[in-house]
């Protein structure tokens, strides 16, 4: 049964450039969770989505970040004309649809570098 | 809003026990949670608490007040392997996201 996948694991982006991080969340989850954590920091929400809708998205940066979760494949979160401060450590996280009692599973992140 | 505290640092001998606490002031709670982070790597879920009291499994252990707005992490019998990071967080009324404290990182010294 396989876990939460993230893909890339590590990216380097040149300041300016776009990323697109993938997650495809455990099987029979339909909620799906992006966080973002800074080097020696905590992890910070960003956006709470199901099939094609985005439910929460209080964290999201207003400008250059944006999230889907299409009816097929996998939850992608973008970043567009990067710059050195978005070099982060991305989480992306889901958890089955009833939300009470229910454990959130991480994914292995993926490591976005700016240079 | 939510906040959540819980201590910087912490040192422990192997072998030995360390209670981590964590304190949250929230709008709506629906569940506590912990995570272990070892440097590099992903977040793995440890436990979660819903009623007060003490929810033992293996040598961790965590406790939960929600009148006090308080838990805490037990570990017992310390090994050199339990050195990281310890994220204490609380999910929200609706439900849906876990808002986190900075973390603990936990230092196993021989």
């Amino acid at each position: 049964n396989a876990g939460v996948m993230q893909n890339p694991r590590h990216l380097v982006r040149r300041r300016g450039q776009e990323a697109r991080l993938r997650c495809s969340p455990m099987k029979g989850h339909s909620h799906v969770y992006w966080y973002r954590q800074l080097p020696e920091e905590g992890l910070k929400f960003m956006v709470y989505l199901q099939k094609e809708n985005i439910i929460d998205e209080s964290g999201m940066p207003k400008e250059r970040f944006s999230a889907e979760f299409p009816k097929e494949g996998p939850s992608i979160l973008r970043i567009q004309q990067v710059v050195r401060g978005d070099s982060a450590a991305y989480f992306c996280a889901s958890s089955p649809p009833a939300s009470s009692g229910n454990t959130i599973y991480f994914g292995e992140g993926s490591w976005l570098t700016v240079v | 809003g939510q906040n959540i505290d819980q201590p910087t640092e912490m040192t422990a001998t192997e072998g030995a026990i360390v209670q981590i606490n964590c304190t949250y002031q929230t709008s709506g709670f629906n569940g506590l949670f912990w995570y272990q982070q070892h440097a590099g790597e992903a977040p793995t879920f440890l436990s979660y608490n819903v009623l007060d009291g003490l929810e033992e499994k293996g040598r961790f252990s965590s406790f939960l007040s929600r009148s006090k707005g308080y838990s805490y992490l037990l570990l017992k019998e310390l090994q050199m392997k339990d050195s990281a990071s310890y994220l204490c967080a609380v999910r929200d009324g609706a439900g849906n996201k876990l808002t986190f404290g900075g973390g603990t990182r936990v230092l196993v010294k021989p």
